[in-house]
């Protein structure tokens, strides 16, 4: 049974950083994307981007072009987003979910992290 | 890219059919096969229900059934039943290694 690991909730001050990271257990393909997907409350689903692993190249959404980054730890084979200059809009689940190639169906989900951004 | 358009609520009792429709253009929906559909409880991840249109995953329900027509993709609910009731996501390749999402969709079962 693939399982998704991501790291704990977090709470940010305005205009700080956040990491998040995510590893995949047991996923049929040894080597695959990761999209990055996330819901702000009282919103819909927004997607963020997606790494390639194979050789850390990344597409993102245009809404976060200059303050999302997202990276590939080879050594422990998980993937982080960052995201910068957080304000309370970027309040939200954020969920990692991976595929084998970027248009393939997302079948599985991370159980998703909390952001909070407040002061 | 701008979001799919989706109804923002859908109702219907008990047992019967209701359908949630997903206005793209060609540069998603109408261009690429791959358009899945996603079943979203509060609290918990999405959950894969369509993919490629009209496929349904393995252990998906049949009474989950999908459409594509043009531009704009379909997901019905045969049999409604008070487990169904959440929020329904339309998602679409939509080229050059993005995604785009429909705004969402609540399915109350009245």
């Amino acid at each position: 049974q693939v399982q998704l690991v991501q790291s704990g909730a977090e709470v940010k001050e305005p205009g700080a950083s956040v990491k998040v990271s995510c590893k995949a257990f047991r996923y049929t393909y040894s080597s695959y994307y990761m999209h990055w997907v996330r819901q702000a409350p009282g919103q819909g689903l927004e997607w963020m981007g997606i790494i390639n692993p194979e050789d850390g190249s990344t597409t993102y959404s245009q809404k976060f072009q200059g303050r999302i980054t997202m990276t590939w730890d080879m050594s422990t084979s998980t993937v982080y987003l960052e995201l910068s200059s957080l304000g309370a809009h970027d309040t939200a689940v954020y969920y990692c979910a991976p595929s084998a190639v970027p248009a393939n169906p997302l079948e599985h989900w991370g159980p998703g992290t909390l952001v909070t951004v407040s002061s | 890219q701008s979001a799919l358009t989706q109804p923002a609520s859908v109702s219907g009792s008990p047992g019967q059919s209701i359908t949630i429709s997903c206005i793209g253009t060609s540069d998603n929906v109408g261009g690429y096969r791959s358009v899945s559909w996603f079943q979203h409880h509060p609290g918990k991840a999405p959950k894969l229900v369509i993919f490629e249109a009209k496929k349904r995953p393995s252990g998906v329900s049949d009474r989950f059934s999908g459409s594509k027509s043009g531009n704009t993709a379909y997901l019905t609910i045969s049999g409604l039943q008070a487990e169904d009731e959440a929020d329904y996501y339309c998602c679409s390749y939509a080229g050059s290694n993005t995604l785009v999402f429909g705004g969402g969709t609540k399915v109350t079962v009245v």
